[in-house]
């Protein structure tokens, strides 16, 4: 079976630059995440997606991040414009809806000089 | 592939009572963290450990890289503490691998 699989697995960005990072969940689960990792923040919330439907959308990232889930096996995060702080590992999660058991992708660590 | 695993996939405690969470891994970590998920959705922070243990609380983790494991122990449970808890360890190549989980219930 295939996990989450996020792309791509590094980034690297100039300020002011849009990417967005690519996310597929694992098959038939309902429930898609997206988090940003860094070391003094932990893992912070970007957005949540139940059945496509956006449920949160991590308040203080609401001004330069947008996620997206057009169908059910795809998600996107584009960040525009970057800036360096935006440096971190960003994470794509998936359950079934209501479980509590996350599955992972493997990151994608972004760069913004 | 490097693989994490975690235990128990669901523990049930009384409120004061206390046990330990436990991930073990196939190779050698550099670091691992350990989190909480809330209930909306967000993952806390609670320990990152490179070596030894650390304490906050009424939780303690310990980690071990030679013997390639960590645990999270969690004393005088509280009803507050039920969540689900995760441990992540970083892989060589800084890649994070993921336990699947330990949901945890206090019972008043």
């Amino acid at each position: 079976d295939a996990g989450v699989t996020q792309t791509p697995r590094h980034e690297v960005a100039e300020k002011g630059q849009t990417i967005i990072l690519k996310c597929e969940p694992v098959s038939g689960h309902n429930d898609l995440f997206w988090y940003r990792q860094t070391k003094i923040q932990g893992l912070e919330l970007l957005s949540y997606f139940r059945s496509k439907s956006l449920m949160e959308d991590g308040g203080a990232f609401k001004d330069r991040f947008k996620a997206e889930m057009l169908n059910s096996s795809f998600s996107t995060l584009k960040i525009q414009p970057t800036e360096p702080k935006d440096s971190a590992v960003y994470l794509c999660a998936s359950s079934l809806a209501g479980e509590n058991t996350l599955y992972f992708g493997a990151g994608t660590r972004l760069s913004v000089l | 592939g490097d693989q994490v695993e975690q235990s128990p996939s669901a523990l049930s405690l009384h409120e004061g009572t206390g046990s330990a969470l436990r991930c073990n891994f196939t190779t050698t970590m550099r670091a691992v963290q350990w989190f909480r998920k809330n209930s909306r959705g967000s993952l806390i922070n609670l320990f990152y450990l490179a070596s030894g243990t650390k304490e906050n609380g009424r939780l303690k983790s310990a980690f071990d890289s030679k013997e390639r494991y960590s645990t999270l122990h969690i004393r005088d449970a509280q009803l507050e503490d039920s969540g689900t808890y995760f441990c992540a360890a970083e892989a060589s190549n800084y890649q994070l691998i993921w336990g699947s989980g330990t949901k945890l219930i206090i019972k008043p």
